[in-house]
């Protein structure tokens, strides 16, 4: 079964700095996707940013942005400029390409926004 | 955009009721998911469903049903609450089955805080 591990429960950042959260993962497949959601205090899981494991380009989307190391099964999100409205807990998550589309999720990240 | 409505925001119930949580999704969407959230857990599957009246267990099924009659609407059950059910639970929905549609997100509802006392 794979698995996701976040090791930073907590991180926090200053504002307009950049930070990275870290993102493991255990998998014997060699075609997956990767996923970092974002559930701000308002609790709504919003899709961050998006990884197809065949694609050796890493994703961007604005100021996010991955580092996705396969051979490492390390998927790390950067995100440059933070905002107030980063703060949120931040989820990695893991998705087969074969079968269902379950997704198994890390224990989270908690970032904080130092003004 | 999609949207999937959880029906409660809080729910405080008591230990031994039988406990219904209503999801609904307005995209067509073939498959739906109930999650369990707790604390340095993240997210785990309890039961998803790809089509209607299909189920399949998640990781964590002890204690849930689910039903699924309409294309729309995914329910969870917990057929006798018990304390260790104090959780928030999230439902989503997604397109299709994976390859085709195999980078398709989920899309979340605002998750339902529930209390067993």
């Amino acid at each position: 079964a794979q698995t996701v591990t976040q090791s930073q429960p907590e991180m926090s950042v200053q504002e307009a700095e950049t930070v990275t959260l870290s993102c493991t993962y255990d998998t014997s497949e060699s075609d997956y996707y990767l996923f970092w959601y974002k559930q701000p205090p308002s609790r709504q899981m919003i899709l961050v940013i998006r990884q197809e494991a065949y694609k050796q380009q890493n994703a961007t989307e604005n100021r996010f942005s991955v580092n996705f190391q396969k051979a490492a099964k390390s998927f790390s999100l950067k995100i440059s400029d933070s905002q107030l409205g980063d703060a949120a807990m931040y989820f990695c998550a893991y998705r087969s390409s074969q079968g269902a589309q379950k997704l198994v999720f890390g224990q989270g990240t908690r970032l904080t926004i130092n003004p | 955009d999609v949207k999937v409505t959880q029906s409660s925001r809080y729910l405080v119930k008591r230990t031994g009721e039988k406990v219904f949580l209503e999801c609904v999704q307005d995209m067509d969407h073939e498959n739906m998911f109930w999650y369990r959230q707790d604390p340095g857990l993240g997210l785990r599957l309890i039961y998803f469903s790809y089509d209607v009246k299909m189920k399949e267990k998640g990781d964590i099924p002890e204690g849930y049903s689910v039903s699924r009659e309409k294309k729309e609407r995914f329910s969870l059950i917990l057929e006798s609450a018990s304390t260790n059910q104090t959780s928030m639970y999230l439902c989503a929905s997604s397109l299709g089955r994976t390859g085709v549609y195999g980078n398709q997100p989920q899309h979340f509802g605002d998750g339902t805080r529930l209390s067993i006392l």
